[in-house]
C-alpha cells in the first residue's frame, strides 16, 4: 500500500497547457520533496518543502512552480513546458526534524509526456 | 563533493540464486547514511534497507544484506534466493548525517531475475 499518492498517473499535455501534478501523504511527515527521473536514471531532485516552506530549489526553470498548501499537500504547476521535460515526476515525503534517518516514502509518480 | 559509483548497469541471474550489486562512494564526513532503493517496473520507488556509518555491524532485512566496509568505502547489497519479484533498479544513496534533504544517487543497477 502507497502512502504516497500522487495524481494524475498520466499526463499529456501541450507546450501552451497549464496543468498541475498533485501528491498528499499522511504520515505526518513535514518535508516533501518533487524528483523528475527519465528512464534507467536516478531521480533528480527539483524542490524541498520543509515545514510547509520551500527549503531547497534546485535551479529548476520558473515554468515549474511547487506549491505546499497545507502539511498532507504538495502540488507542481506546469506551464509551457518543452518536450525535454517528458518524464516521471515522483512525490517523496520524510521526518523533517534534524538527525532524522532521511528514509524516503515515494508515490509511484506522474508520468507526464509534452508534446 | 560526494559521489556515489554503481559500477554494474545490469545484471542478470537465475531465480533462486545469491546477487552482489556493488556500490562505492567518495566522501570526507564520518557521520553519514547510506541505503539501497529498490524500483521495480511498476515505478515505485521503495526502501530496501539502510546503514548508519556509525554502526559497525552490517544492516540485514531478510533476504537482502549489506556489506558495509567504511574504510574502502564500498556498500555492497546481497541479495539470497532472489525472486521474481527482486527485478528492478536498485539505487545506492547517501546522505551526510547533518543534512536533512540531499540524497547523493549511484546510476543504479538494472537487476533481472531469469525464471
Amino acid at each position: 500500500d502507497t502512502e504516497v499518492t500522487q495524481t494524475p498517473k498520466h499526463l499529456v499535455m501541450g507546450m501552451t497547457n497549464k496543468k498541475s501534478l498533485k501528491c498528499e501523504q499522511h504520515m505526518g511527515h513535514r518535508a516533501m520533496y518533487w524528483y523528475k527521473q527519465k528512464a534507467k536514471k536516478p531521480p533528480e531532485l527539483m524542490f524541498v518543502y520543509s515545514y510547509e516552506k520551500l527549503s531547497i530549489n534546485e535551479s529548476v526553470p520558473s515554468r515549474f512552480s511547487p506549491e505546499c498548501p497545507n502539511s498532507s499537500l504538495l502540488n507542481l504547476h506546469l506551464h509551457a513546458l518543452q518536450p525535454e521535460d517528458s518524464a516521471l515526476y515522483l512525490c517523496a515525503s520524510s521526518q523533517a526534524k534534524v538527525g532524522n534517518t532521511g528514509e524516503l516514502f515515494f508515490g509511484e509518480g506522474s508520468r507526464l509526456t509534452v508534446l | 563533493a560526494q559521489t556515489v559509483t554503481q559500477s554494474q548497469p545490469e545484471m542478470s541471474v537465475q531465480e533462486a540464486e545469491t546477487v552482489t550489486l556493488s556500490c562505492t562512494y567518495d566522501t570526507s564526513e564520518s557521520n553519514y547514511y547510506l541505503f539501497w532503493y529498490k524500483q521495480p517496473p511498476s515505478r515505485q520507488m521503495i526502501l530496501v534497507i539502510r546503514q548508519e556509518a556509525y554502526k559497525q555491524q552490517n544492516a540485514t532485512e531478510n533476504r537482502f544484506s549489506v556489506n558495509f566496509q567504511k574504510a574502502a568505502k564500498s556498500f555492497s547489497l546481497k541479495i539470497s534466493d532472489s525472486q521474481l519479484g527482486d527485478t528492478a533498479m536498485y539505487f545506492c544513496a547517501f546522505r551526510e548525517m547533518d543534512s536533512n534533504y540531499q540524497l547523493i544517487w549511484g546510476a543504479g543497477t538494472k537487476l533481472i531475475i531469469k525464471p
